[in-house]
């Protein structure tokens, strides 16, 4: 069965560096989401991404984060400048079509933020 | 603000009895509702969705839909040690599809 996969699995960073962390959706999908969890709390939406532009994007998602499709397989989520607070787990999620779709999540990638 | 809401627990309940979990949701044109389950560490795996009012079953999993009340349930039958877990509710509410999570709640299963 096809499954969005994510890389890395872990990845620790100094604060202020840049981090991208990149998704395979599945490949006949055309709408593609990151979220994140900070441990111990909600999966929160940070943005949506469909025809090579972004949909909609939450108030977590500022100008730090930025999101691109550079082929046609992975989809990126690049933190510029990372802090303290980003440490989370980020989840890449996407669906073929908007409505009544069940997203399908990648298995995450831990960002450790020192 | 928009909201999904769900007891945090724990929910204890013995190897075998039925687990009853609630959500409630503040949108009132959200359209499509899923449970996600989620071990430690691990990415949500879907359980189950639901998009019109009453009961949908599949195997040990049934989830009630009430749209006039704002509310949708799961109810797990027999249930198992490996059924611990944190339950999520996620409502979709807009037309780019995207999810709006609940806090989760934690299942106890206990031998």
């Amino acid at each position: 069965e096809p499954e969005v996969t994510q890389t890395p699995s872990h990845q620790v960073t100094q604060m202020g560096q840049e981090v991208i962390l990149r998704c395979v959706p599945i490949s006949n999908h055309l709408y593609f989401y990151w979220y994140r969890q900070i441990l111990g709390q909600k999966v929160e939406f940070l943005v949506s991404f469909y025809n090579n532009e972004i949909s909609e994007k939450s108030e977590i998602f500022d100008d730090q984060f930025s999101v691109e499709r550079p082929d046609g397989s992975n989809f990126t989520l690049k933190i510029r400048s990372t802090k303290l607070e980003d440490s989370a787990m980020y989840f890449c999620a996407s669906i073929r079509a908007y409505n009544q779709e069940t997203q399908y999540f990648g298995p995450g990638t831990r960002l450790l933020v020192l | 603000q928009k909201e999904v809401e769900q007891n945090s627990g724990p929910l204890s309940v013995p190897e075998g009895a039925i687990a009853s979990l609630n959500c409630t949701y503040s949108d009132r044109v959200s359209q499509s509702f899923f449970w996600y389950r989620q071990y430690s560490g691990k990415s949500p795996e879907l359980i189950m969705s639901i998009y019109s009012n009453g009961d949908k079953e599949d195997g040990r999993f049934t989830a009630q839909l009430n749209k006039a009340s704002q509310y949708v349930s799961l109810l797990i039958r027999d249930s198992q040690p490996s059924d611990s877990a944190t339950y999520l509710c996620a409502v979709s509410t807009d037309s780019w599809g995207k999810f709006q999570f609940g806090a989760g709640t934690q299942v106890v299963v206990t031998p």
